[in-house]
């Protein structure tokens, strides 16, 4: 149980183009969606907290215009990176949190995006 | 402020021989501390946590960790080592602080083990 997944797994895209990922929980309710960049051999930094049905909040240093997360159901978020550009190029990952029981004192963890930008 | 720390960019064990891997924490409160695991371009796989109770927490794959209150410090350790546990290894702990209290994770800045034939 309490799998997540993710869409694409890897996606190549043009400078100035929008590229959105989504996350979603398969098999529980994710009342919580983090979302994470990670630059090779570092720790995941967290971008955003999600709930479903409201506002994303996004870490200090993190332009909410450029990343554009959507929780609107309890299984799926998307975060959306607008006019993309090489430095936005990095692997993403998301998590999910549940209602309740063990899925509510853990994250689960998607399997990630390779995103390039070109 | 809630802190992580992992003194080891780099573990190197030879296979069959024990291995550790260092955690140490900073929190007011009662921590609770999760250990993952990632292997080249993919997520994050749990291994264990300790939120209460017996401080040796037995986990996946054969791991476990100790949590010591007084040394403020979860290391992972693993019995005998094989080369498929070779690995980016990630300690963490729950942010319990904020209003909204979401589950916010605070990672440690990860560790590679290498395992060695």
């Amino acid at each position: 149980g309490a799998v997540v997944s993710q869409h694409p797994s890897w996606v190549i895209c043009k400078s100035g183009t929008s590229v959105k990922i989504e996350c979603r929980s398969l098999d529980f309710q994710a009342t919580t969606m983090f979302w994470y960049r990670q630059f090779p051999k570092q720790s995941l930094m967290l971008m955003a907290t999600s709930n479903e049905g409201s506002k994303a909040t996004y870490e200090q240093g993190v332009e909410k215009d450029k990343f554009l997360i959507n929780h609107a159901s309890l299984t799926l978020s998307t975060l959306t990176v607008t006019s993309a550009h090489p430095e936005d190029s990095s692997f993403y990952i998301c998590s999910a949190r549940g209602l309740a029981g063990v899925s509510y004192n853990e994250q689960f963890f998607g399997p990630g995006t390779r995103l390039t930008v070109l | 402020a809630q802190s992580v720390a992992q003194p080891e960019d780099q573990v190197n064990v030879a296979e069959g021989n024990p291995l550790t891997v260092k955690c140490t924490y900073s929190v007011s409160g009662n921590p609770y501390l999760f250990w993952y695991v990632q292997y080249p371009n993919r997520g994050l796989q749990f291994l264990l946590k300790y939120i209460t109770g017996d401080n040796l927490v037995k986990g996946s794959y054969g791991f476990e960790a100790e949590f010591n209150k007084s040394q403020t410090s979860f290391h992972l350790k693993k019995p005998s080592a094989l080369v498929s546990d070779s690995a980016l290894y990630f300690c963490a702990v729950r942010d319990l602080h904020g209003s909204s209290n979401t589950g916010k994770l605070i990672f440690g800045q990860g560790t590679t083990l290498q395992v060695k034939p």
